[in-house]
């Protein structure tokens, strides 16, 4: 595709409930992210892919929030027993690895997931 | 703590006037920074990005410099225009591997005809 792609683009759920929100990155990029961002705050850092490389959790807030990445394409967010506290939009990004690391590689931002737990 | 914050929280200017926004930082070890656009509603598109020993970078309007010393950066727009309102938000990495980026709250620019 030309971009990132992120699906549903808005999600109602109840306390409780799980939920799955989907990327799909541009075609050909190795690296992806996802954060969150709550209203009127800046974006959160979650999750890191690259490859086949073991992926960087080191932002997710609780056991509850998990990703995969399958095929080395598209991701998929899944939040178990959602809080009123995990509304906020998702947003996904993708990248081409920088060859001299470092996180110089430019993201793509897809539109984001907007979560909104009742 | 690694923490990044953008001052003003928000600013109204004329089209065709110059602003210039501010990130101070915290975060170490310094890896690099990253300035986004972010419109209502859309994910952020990168404007710039620097490393340490780079202090300004420029992309048509928009120049960005960095002070590694002073753990400061501006973004400094040029003759806006009205489709520049967007919210500017500074991002900084922490470390070169893994991507823990750290995030600033964002600066709100709206431009008035």
């Amino acid at each position: 595709g030309a971009g990132v792609s992120q699906s549903p683009s808005n999600k109602v759920t109840e306390k409780g409930k799980d939920v799955e929100l989907r990327c799909d990155p541009i075609s050909g990029h190795t690296a992806l992210y996802w954060y969150r961002q709550s209203l009127g705050q800046g974006l959160e850092f979650l999750i890191y892919f690259q490859g086949n490389s073991a992926p960087d959790k080191s932002g997710l807030p609780s056991d509850r929030f998990s990703a995969e990445r399958t095929g080395g394409s598209v991701s998929t967010l899944t939040i178990q027993r959602t809080q009123q506290e995990d509304s906020a939009v998702y947003l996904c990004a993708s990248s081409l690895p920088g060859t001299s690391g470092g996180g110089r590689d430019t993201q793509y931002f897809g539109p984001g997931t907007r979560l909104t737990v009742l | 703590k690694n923490q990044v914050e953008q001052s003003p929280q928000s600013l109204i200017i004329l089209e065709g006037k110059n602003c210039t926004l501010q990130c101070n930082y915290t975060v170490s070890p310094f890896s690099n920074l990253r300035w986004y656009k972010q419109d209502t509603g859309r994910g952020p598109v990168s404007l710039t990005i620097m490393t340490f020993s780079e202090n300004t970078k420029s992309n048509g309007r928009y120049t960005a410099t960095l002070d590694a010393d002073t753990k400061q950066s501006s973004l400094h727009i040029t003759a806006s225009q009205l489709s520049d309102s967007a919210s500017y938000i500074c991002v900084v990495s922490a470390r070169n591997y893994g991507q823990n980026f750290v995030f600033g709250p964002g600066t709100r620019l709206s431009v008035l005809p």
